[in-house]
C-alpha cells in the first residue's frame, strides 16, 4: 500500500536562511509527488509536483523539490526563507499505475516557522 | 480561494440538528471530493464523485450523507453527528479522477463544531 512520511512535526528557520521540509514514500510503482502548504483558516494550496522527468522540480513562491528514487524522497526546499513562509505542508503521493483506488495519500503535515 | 467555495466557512449545530455544507468550483473540473482535517492526523478522504457519480465511498458513517448535482456542486447533508465529528471540513477538485498527474484544488473549508 501507498504511504507517505513526514518526519518532522516543526521545522524552525531563520528568515533569509534555506529550508528544508522532508518527505518520504513508498509506493509499488511510479510515484506521483505532490506538495501542499496550507494558511491558519485556509484551505490546502497546491505548490508544486512531480510526475515525471527532471527531478529537480519547481513550484510557486520560489519552493523547489527534489526527487531521489534512491532514497525515495521528495525534500521541499527553498534558497531563503520568508516569515510569510511560516505555514503547515504536506506531502502526498499517488502511485502511477492501475489498481483499486488512485486515491491521493496525504502525511501528516509539518508545521514550517521562519523567525524574523 | 475563488476557484473552490465552501460555504458556510463556520458552523455550529447540536447533535440533533441537520445541516448542509455546500462547495462550488469554478475551475470546469470532472471530479469533486470531500476530506475531513482533525488536528494531528493525515487528511482524511471522505467521498469522491467523478462525473457526478460517486466512486469512493471510504466507510464513512451514515450521519454523513454526500450529493452531486452537477459537476460544479458538491454538498455534504449532515444529521444527528457526535462531538468526534467536529473538525474541518474539505472539499477539493481535480480536472479528471482517473488521470492521476492531476493536482487537486481546495476550498478555505468549513469548520464545523459539533456540541
Amino acid at each position: 500500500a501507498q504511504s507517505v512520511a513526514q518526519p518532522e512535526d516543526q521545522v524552525n528557520v531563520a528568515e533569509g536562511n534555506p529550508l528544508t521540509v522532508k518527505c518520504t514514500y513508498s509506493v509499488s510503482g511510479n510515484p506521483y509527488l505532490f506538495w501542499y502548504v496550507q494558511y491558519p483558516n485556509r484551505g490546502l494550496q497546491f505548490l508544486l509536483k512531480y510526475i515525471t522527468g527532471d527531478n529537480l522540480v519547481k513550484g510557486s513562491y520560489g519552493f523547489e523539490a527534489e526527487f531521489n528514487k534512491s532514497q525515495t524522497s521528495f525534500h521541499l526546499k527553498k534558497p531563503s526563507a520568508l516569515v510569510s513562509d511560516s505555514a503547515l505542508y504536506f506531502c502526498a503521493v499517488r502511485e502511477d499505475y492501475g489498481g483499486a483506488t488512485n486515491k491521493l495519500i496525504f502525511g501528516t503535515g509539518t508545521l514550517l516557522a521562519v523567525q524574523p | 480561494e475563488t476557484g473552490v467555495t465552501q460555504t458556510p466557512r463556520h458552523l455550529v449545530m447540536g447533535m440533533t440538528n441537520k445541516k448542509s455544507l455546500k462547495c462550488e468550483q469554478h475551475l470546469g473540473h470532472n471530479a469533486m471530493y470531500w476530506y475531513k482535517q482533525s488536528a494531528k492526523k493525515p487528511l482524511e478522504l471522505m467521498f469522491v464523485y467523478s462525473l457526478e457519480e460517486r466512486v469512493e465511498n471510504n466507510s464513512v458513517p451514515s450521519r454523513f450523507s454526500p450529493e452531486c448535482p452537477n459537476s460544479s456542486h458538491l454538498f455534504l447533508h449532515l444529521h444527528t453527528l457526535q462531538p468526534e465529528d467536529s473538525a474541518l471540513y474539505l472539499c477539493a477538485s481535480s480536472q479528471d479522477f482517473s488521470d492521476r498527474t492531476y493536482e487537486q484544488y481546495f476550498g478555505p473549508g468549513t469548520r464545523l463544531t459539533v456540541t
